[in-house]
């Protein structure tokens, strides 16, 4: 089942932090998180996989609390390069094999 | 440089006419999928293929047929294009459920 994310949109101004969040109803083996920048195609940023992982890299960080199936991505001193659309993903536990879905994007703008 | 290579990068069909998109990757990986890229819609798998000689339905398969030639290589073909197929396709590998998903540059289909 696709992943909810919120906000839709942001705009942030150079300097300022961002949240996004993505939530699933259903138990999750693991999420993960794209950026998409206009015309290109996704490119991974980090997976998390159960057991209540944080995990960072340079000034994006991402938790993911597994009992609330529930993912956060944290944006800090956002840069103009951040600019683009971020997509979680969400990988379903099931007996008949894992089901993976993507969510329907944040656009994030970020400017002078 | 090694990642995920797509063909063509445009396309414009009439409707009814047929194409087969090209896929093919060199890091090894097992999996390979196919994505659809609508907007508001976010991506959404129309086939997958877990291992080399399996081929599996994903979300949206419906107008569509693929082969996984050989372990680096999974094309999708349109038998007969219609209007509804228009859209951003790509094309993605993954080594295993640990890690992320490594995507083509994409194919903007269009059908006239």
């Amino acid at each position: 089942q696709q992943p909810v994310q919120s906000p839709q949109a942001v705009i942030l101004r150079e300097g300022e932090d961002a949240v996004i969040n993505c939530s699933s109803s259903k138990a999750l083996y693991s999420v993960h998180w794209y950026r998409q920048k206009h015309g290109e195609a996704p490119v991974f940023l980090m997976i998390l996989l159960k057991g209540g992982e944080q995990k960072g890299h340079e000034k994006i960080s991402a938790s993911f609390n597994e009992k609330k199936q529930q993912s956060s991505l944290y944006l800090t001193a956002s840069q103009l390069s951040y600019s683009g659309t971020y997509f979680c993903g969400t990988e379903e536990e099931r007996n008949t094999g894992n089901q993976f879905y993507f969510g329907t994007g944040t656009s994030l703008t970020v400017i002078p | 440089n090694a990642g995920v290579t797509q063909t063509p990068k445009f396309q414009v069909l009439k409707t009814g006419q047929s194409m087969t998109l090209q896929c093919a990757q060199d890091m090894n990986h097992n999996s390979m999928y196919w994505y659809r890229q609508d907007p508001g819609m976010g991506l959404r798998l129309i086939y997958y293929s877990a291992s080399e000689g399996t081929t599996d339905k994903g979300e949206v398969p419906n107008g569509y047929n693929v082969s996984r030639l050989n372990k680096r290589e999974f094309s999708l073909r349109l038998e007969s294009a219609a209007p509804s197929q228009t859209s951003v396709y790509f094309c993605a590998s993954r080594e295993t459920v640990r890690g992320g998903y490594t995507f083509g540059s994409g194919t903007r289909l269009t059908v006239v």
